[in-house]
């Protein structure tokens, strides 16, 4: 099945400057790429995808980008605020025909205000 | 919020013993999806329901069985609890069974087997 990794587990960053979390995963058959987003005591809140046919997909603060010859995938988030301290987790989507999500592990961002 | 609703928010239960954790989708989506998170294993992918059928199986226990009803809610069984299922079950609803529908997360059931 897929196997998703994801870089770095926690990452700090001084409020207004970007943080970068990365994502590889192993079946070229994937093409499906959500992020999520998960605060303390709640569930994982979508925050943006980005499907196989595209390379690049932004909004707002936040972008995704894709690397299908590489496997892997990246979230920017830009002018980061406090309110982005949570931790964000990768996935990629199974391919048997159904819709199932492998996830990484998560990465905790912190933003020093 | 998402528009995925789960009860109860939090259970403690003994070891042994059988819960059930009950799932309400968004409106209109047909598809349910239940996951396990806990600290060592991450999100994991437990089983799939579309419009009352099972669409996929993932890592869930033989004491793990789950339904989905005719109105779409959706309930997943625990039996003969172990204090290594402690942990967060979260459910998501899609309106697709596959092609790669966007998923949307409830706020999850604690449970603590003690």
């Amino acid at each position: 099945g897929e196997n998703v990794e994801q870089h770095p587990s926690t990452l700090s960053v001084q409020e207004g400057d970007s943080a970068v979390i990365k994502c590889t995963y192993s079946d070229s058959a994937s093409n499906y790429f959500p992020w999520y987003k998960q605060e303390l005591g709640k569930g994982p809140q979508l925050i943006i995808d980005i499907r196989s046919n595209v390379g690049e997909k932004k909004d707002q603060r936040i972008a995704v980008t894709l690397n299908k010859t590489a496997k892997h995938f990246s979230l920017h988030i830009t002018e980061t605020q406090p309110e982005d301290s949570a931790v964000y987790f990768c996935a990629a989507s199974d391919q048997t025909g159904a819709n199932n999500l492998f996830f990484g592990t998560g990465t905790r961002l912190t933003v020093i205000p | 919020d998402s528009g995925v609703t789960q009860t109860p928010k939090h259970l403690i239960t003994a070891t042994g013993q059988r819960v059930t954790l009950r799932c309400s989708p968004r409106s209109g989506d047909l598809s349910v999806y239940w996951y396990q998170q806990s600290l060592d294993q991450g999100l994991q992918f437990l089983i799939q329901y579309y419009n009352g059928e099972e669409r996929a199986k993932g890592n869930i226990l033989e004491r793990f069985s789950a339904q989905q009803f005719p109105d779409l809610h959706s309930e997943l069984n625990l039996s003969s609890l172990e204090l290594g299922d402690s942990a967060l079950y979260f459910c998501a609803s899609s309106v697709e069974a596959s092609g790669n529908g966007e998923q949307y997360f409830g706020p999850g059931t604690r449970l603590t087997v003690t």
